[in-house]
């Protein structure tokens, strides 16, 4: 069975604060996709990243970088600096079963 | 490029009644994705289309629920007859080829209040 764990259920944190936002999965597939999306107030989800299993590599795009660790099955998220547009519902998926997280509602407070 | 188009945004109906979602994917995806968000929940997949054919209906209450794809564009998801439980945010999603690594675009859902 394919699951996914954002134990944070709420964060908040003052703009400008660093915060890192948890996922841990669980699969018995050996080639699998994991994915952020981020879903503001308007409840549209946006695509953040992907990263696939084979490629542990650490990503780093603007304030956002991504934390890749198959040893403990977690695809963490850092958002640097955060600003009060950050400010939403965070998801990690794992694909190919199309399983999301609960969520982490991350709310930056000017 | 035109994102995904969901009607109608929002639906107030009583238990007992039928009520359907309208989704239009993305020019060119060939696979469009229904998703149930239950308040303060991650979204939940209830099917799946390849083209016009289902690829993964294994959560979707097939007593009361039914989707159809017909001319594999646009899709229309019904709820007949429609429970408390089932008040959520459904939302449409698309992507190029329903592969794994395909990326899923999603629409700004349909949020149902089942009275």
């Amino acid at each position: 069975a394919q699951k996914v764990t954002q134990a944070q259920t709420e964060i908040s944190v003052v703009e400008k604060e660093d915060v890192t936002l948890d996922c841990v999965y669980e699969t018995r597939d050996t080639t699998y996709y994991l994915f952020w999306y981020k879903q503001p107030p308007s409840g549209e989800l946006v695509f953040l990243i992907r990263r696939n299993s084979f490629d542990e590599q650490n990503e780093i795009s603007g304030r956002y970088s991504w934390n890749f660790q198959k040893s403990t099955s977690s695809f963490n998220f850092t958002i640097t600096a955060s600003q009060v547009v950050d400010s939403a519902v965070y998801f990690c998926a794992l694909s190919p079963r199309k399983v999301f997280g609960k969520g982490t509602r991350l709310s930056v407070i000017a | 490029e035109a994102g995904v188009a969901q009607s109608p945004r929002y639906k107030i109906i009583e238990k007992r009644q039928s009520v359907a979602f309208w989704c239009n994917p993305i020019s060119g995806h060939a696979t469009l994705y229904w998703y149930q968000q239950i308040l303060g929940q991650g979204p939940k997949l209830l099917i799946q289309f390849q083209n016009n054919g289902v690829v993964d209906d294994s959560q979707l209450p097939k007593d009361r629920f039914s989707a159809e794809r017909l001319k594999g564009v646009d899709s229309t998801l019904k709820i007949q007859p429609a429970k408390l439980e089932d008040s959520a945010v459904y939302l449409c999603a698309s992507s190029v080829n329903g592969r794994s690594r395909d990326t899923q675009y999603f629409g700004p859902g349909t949020r149902l209040t089942v009275l």
